[in-house]
């Protein structure tokens, strides 16, 4: 089983507030990704690191941004959380093609 | 026309039963099929990973690719109640990100 780690797994908090979702891996990958998905819908892809110091945005826009500081660690913040940011998170971690997800933070803003 | 479109269910299918669950997609560069296995409140999971045209099998599990209509499809023999979950399929090009269906939720009775 891979080793992606995501916390909180529940949050809930009010308009403005800012927050960071923590996504951690222990294998080492070099590629990274943030998903969003809402029930029913597909994932999409919000933010993607290739490696250390670089990170691109993904096909679907997003209010959030990540950093890539160490190989380990990508999180992913919002300055000011909206209702609209409402939905599941997913970070994974990838080798080649398989990507190996971590359980995921259901975020809930008032 | 979205690039994947796959019949969101729900299904419900008695124990033993045999499942079939299919995706069509639009891109005929897509070259690598993958199928996932998403448990209510879970990060998804690789099941089936293929390259090429046919059928691979893996225990109960065939994941059947047929370039030529651009559709694929996972067979789950003698489906058990732990096989309740949402199924993703996903593909991609030689270069491209991987592009996620938006899932089939899938429901064994007992």
């Amino acid at each position: 089983e891979a080793d992606i780690y995501q916390t909180p797994r529940y949050l809930v908090i009010g308009t403005g507030k800012k927050i960071t979702l923590e996504c951690s891996q222990t294998m080492g990958h070099d590629k990274m990704y943030w998903y969003q998905q809402d029930p029913g819908m597909e994932l999409h892809l919000i933010h993607y690191s290739y490696g250390v110091n670089s990170t691109e945005k993904g096909d679907l826009s997003s209010e959030s941004t990540v950093s890539r500081i160490r190989t380990e660690h990508f999180p992913l913040t919002l300055e000011s959380a909206r209702p609209s940011h409402t939905s599941q998170y997913l970070c994974a971690g990838a080798a080649g093609d398989e990507q190996f997800f971590g359980p995921g933070t259901r975020l809930t803003v008032l | 026309q979205k690039e994947v479109e796959q019949d969101p269910g729900p299904l419900s299918v008695p124990e033993g039963a045999i499942v079939s669950l299919n995706c069509t997609y639009s891109n005929s560069a897509f070259q690598y099929f993958m199928w996932y296995r998403q448990y209510s409140r879970k990060g998804p999971e690789l099941l089936m990973y293929t390259y090429s045209s046919g059928n691979k099998e893996d225990g109960r599990f065939t994941a059947q690719v047929d370039k030529s209509s651009k559709y694929i499809s996972l067979f789950i023999r003698d489906s058990q109640p732990s096989d309740s979950a949402t199924y993703l399929c996903a593909m991609k090009t030689s270069y491209d990100k991987v592009i996620f269906g938006p899932g089939t939720s899938l429901s064994v009775i007992p």
